[in-house]
């Protein structure tokens, strides 16, 4: 049973260059969410889908942005980088909206941006 | 605002102690809290899982308590093992159904020395 598959695994951009993030969910799972960890921080929460809608999204610019597609993977797009937005970009599933399951990451994308 | 701290940042151990990391929170209306690891570089794994209604949950020689009404969760590792060196993260996931996403403490950075 495949877990949370994230991919590119890292990847190096330069300020204003675009990117975007891929993310296959744990079998089973139809809700995904993103994450920002910087080094040495906690990872904090970007947005969640599910049904293929933005159903929550946390205190990021609207530079990032993202899609869930019909078979439940999703993709995290961010324009226009800038240095701060270096970091290990998270994606995790579970499986309904509202249950109360645990909370499944991936290895992560770390993005550098020169 | 929830806000989760982790104490203490880091802990350095001879192999075979008995330890404990504490997790505290502002907000108590909290649906579970959840315990991850982290190796350097990686994604999270989940340890254990304690709905808002449980005291404890168990899983080898690993046990997490939670004290809802005073903020706190306890990881307990018993006979620590060179093997258990990660960051330990604490996140909590709120009461409120319209807003799911976890917030993270910064983790505690655990070496056990062999």
């Amino acid at each position: 049973d495949a877990g949370v598959t994230q991919s590119p695994t890292h990847l190096i951009k330069t300020r204003g260059q675009q990117v975007t993030l891929r993310c296959s969910p744990k079998s089973g799972h139809d809700t995904v969410s993103w994450y920002q960890q910087a080094l040495g921080q906690g990872p904090q929460f970007i947005f969640q889908y599910y049904e293929e809608e933005e159903r929550q999204r946390g205190n990021f610019p609207d530079r990032f942005s993202g899609h869930q597609f019909p078979n439940y993977s999703s993709e995290l797009n961010v324009n226009a980088l800038l240095l701060g937005d270096s970091a290990l970009y998270l994606c995790a599933s579970r499986q309904g909206l509202r249950r109360a399951g645990e909370l499944f990451f991936g290895e992560g994308s770390r993005l550098t941006v020169l | 605002k929830q806000e989760v701290t982790q104490i203490p940042a880091a802990l350095s151990v001879p192999e075979g102690e008995n330890l404990v990391l504490n997790c505290s929170f502002t907000d108590s209306a909290i649906y579970n809290l959840q315990w991850f690891r982290q190796d350097p570089g990686k994604g999270l794994t989940s340890l254990l899982l304690i709905q808002s209604s449980q005291r404890e949950q168990t899983s080898g020689r690993l046990n997490a308590s939670l004290d809802k009404s005073s903020g706190r969760s306890t990881l307990y590792i018993a006979a620590s093992q060179p093997g258990d060196s990660a960051t330990y993260l604490c996140a909590v996931r709120p009461q409120d159904t319209g807003r799911r996403a976890l917030t993270f403490g910064s983790g505690t950075r655990l070496q056990v020395q062999p």
